[in-house]
């Protein structure tokens, strides 16, 4: 059974940094492209960057594009999602997700990680 | 890069058929094949319904289809169930190997 699992909860002030982390066990994480989507209160899914199996690559949407840092620790098996000059509209769940290799699609979900950027 | 366009809700009694459309641009959906569908009850991470416009995961019903034309994409749910009742997002991957959402459709079962 794939297991993904993140960091808890976090609050944060305005202008401030967000470092999300998302274990995976074995095989999911060595493997696998892993993708960050968030989800703001009642708001859709947004899909927010990828970072390829070896953790030598990583693409962002252009929204984030220069405010988002994904990184691989091999050795943990832990990717990190860096989220810089937060605003309050960064205000959601934060998911990992890792892609499922014989499908392509985003399989294995993380629990999920509510971040606030309140003052 | 915007949202694709679904549809804000569709309804329908149990036993009917719904169909949510997903329409983007040919840089995104009409210009792949992987586009995927993916089912999220409140307070739950989204779960893959379809992959590669109209494959069904392992454990997936299969009253839950897949299509594509030109720049839409489509999930169709026969014999819709009480439990079929969710938000559902469609995704694609898009240029500069990027990935899209849809902006969500709400499914009620009336």
């Amino acid at each position: 059974q794939v297991q993904v699992v993140q960091s808890g909860a976090e609050v944060k002030k305005p202008g401030a940094s967000l470092k999300v982390s998302c274990k995976a066990s074995g095989s999911t994480f060595t493997n696998n492209y892993i993708h960050w989507v968030r989800q703001a209160p009642g708001q859709g899914l947004e899909w927010m960057g990828i970072i390829y199996p070896s953790g030598d690559g990583t693409s962002s949407a252009p929204n984030f594009q220069g405010r988002v840092t994904m990184t691989k620790d091999m050795s943990t098996s832990t990717a990190y999602l860096e989220l810089y000059s937060l605003r309050s509209d960064d205000t959601a769940v934060y998911f990992c997700v890792s892609e499922s290799p014989a499908t392509g699609s985003l399989q294995y979900w993380g629990q999920g990680t509510l971040v606030v950027v309140s003052s | 890069q915007s949202a694709l366009t679904q549809p804000a809700s569709v309804s329908g009694p149990p036993g009917q058929s719904i169909t949510i459309s997903c329409t983007g641009t040919s840089s995104d959906v009409g210009n792949t094949d992987l586009v995927s569908w993916y089912q999220q009850h409140p307070g739950k991470a989204p779960k893959v319904m379809i992959y590669e416009v109209n494959k069904r995961p392992s454990g997936v019903s299969d009253r839950f289809s897949g299509s594509k034309s030109d720049n839409t994409a489509s999930l169709t749910i026969s014999g819709l169930q009480a439990e079929d009742e969710a938000d559902y997002y469609c995704c694609s991957f898009a240029s500069g190997i990027t990935y899209v959402f849809g902006s969500g459709t709400r499914v009620t079962v009336l």
